[in-house]
């Protein structure tokens, strides 16, 4: 079953200070891998797409990592702002549809 | 830049009602997208255009249909709303298939059904 599995639930952290997101997926064949960010009460935005041959892509302070060999992805935010308090959502497609990550919940504290 | 619009932003029926979720999009993209959240799951596709005129089912279709007529407008309609329609709906745009192009989404319509 093609399923996006993402880690933790939810998260603390306080401002300043590193996060990293993880995803694991078991969507196959695979086409690419995207990371977008949900603000409460908005939809989401796009913040990173990597294709099988890319393993990292940046986007300012968020940089997303891929290895396909093990079906992992992980998003890492350097130097956390209050403004990155969201919800990060892992997606996987295959063909021409897309399986959703549920989401992990980040709150950043100041 | 509006990008994508939806209307209304909440909304409260009862079981039985129906009514339209509206979309519409001013990036000229020939995809559109419907899709539900649930609290902890992930997005589930309702339905899809790949252009006007041009429409498929997604992965929960069923209580709903849409319809495209124009490129700019993909609207959604629930016909006899029951409460598990209760939900967060997502309209999405994107250009023409092909080189991952991502997927720009609306803010969302909130549904209660009573």
């Amino acid at each position: 079953k093609n399923q996006v599995e993402q880690s933790p639930q939810s998260l603390i952290i306080l401002e300043g200070k590193n996060c990293t997101l993880q995803c694991n997926y078991t969507v196959s064949p695979f086409s690419n891998l995207r990371w977008y960010k949900q603000d409460t009460g908005r939809g989401p935005v796009s913040l990173t797409i990597m294709t099988f041959s890319e393993n990292t892509k940046s986007n300012g302070r968020y940089t997303a990592t891929l290895d396909a060999d093990t079906k992992q992805s992980s998003l890492h935010i350097t130097a956390s702002q209050l403004s990155d308090s969201a919800s990060y959502i892992c997606v996987v497609e295959y063909g021409n549809k897309l399986v959703f990550g549920a989401g992990t919940i980040l709150r950043v504290k100041s | 830049n509006a990008g994508v619009t939806q209307t209304p932003k909440f909304r409260i029926l009862k079981i039985g009602q129906s009514m339209t979720l509206q979309c519409t999009q001013d990036m000229n993209h020939n995809y559109m997208y419907w899709y539900r959240q649930d609290p902890g799951m992930g997005l589930k596709l309702i339905y899809y255009s790949v252009g006007a005129g041009i429409t498929d089912k997604g992965e929960v279709p069923n209580g709903y249909n849409v319809s495209r007529s124009t490129t700019e407008d993909f609207p959604l309609r629930l016909e006899l709303a029951a409460p598990s329609q209760t939900s967060v709906y997502f309209c999405a745009s994107s250009p023409l298939q092909g080189a991952a192009q991502p997927q720009h989404f609306g803010d969302g319509t909130r549904l209660s059904i009573l």
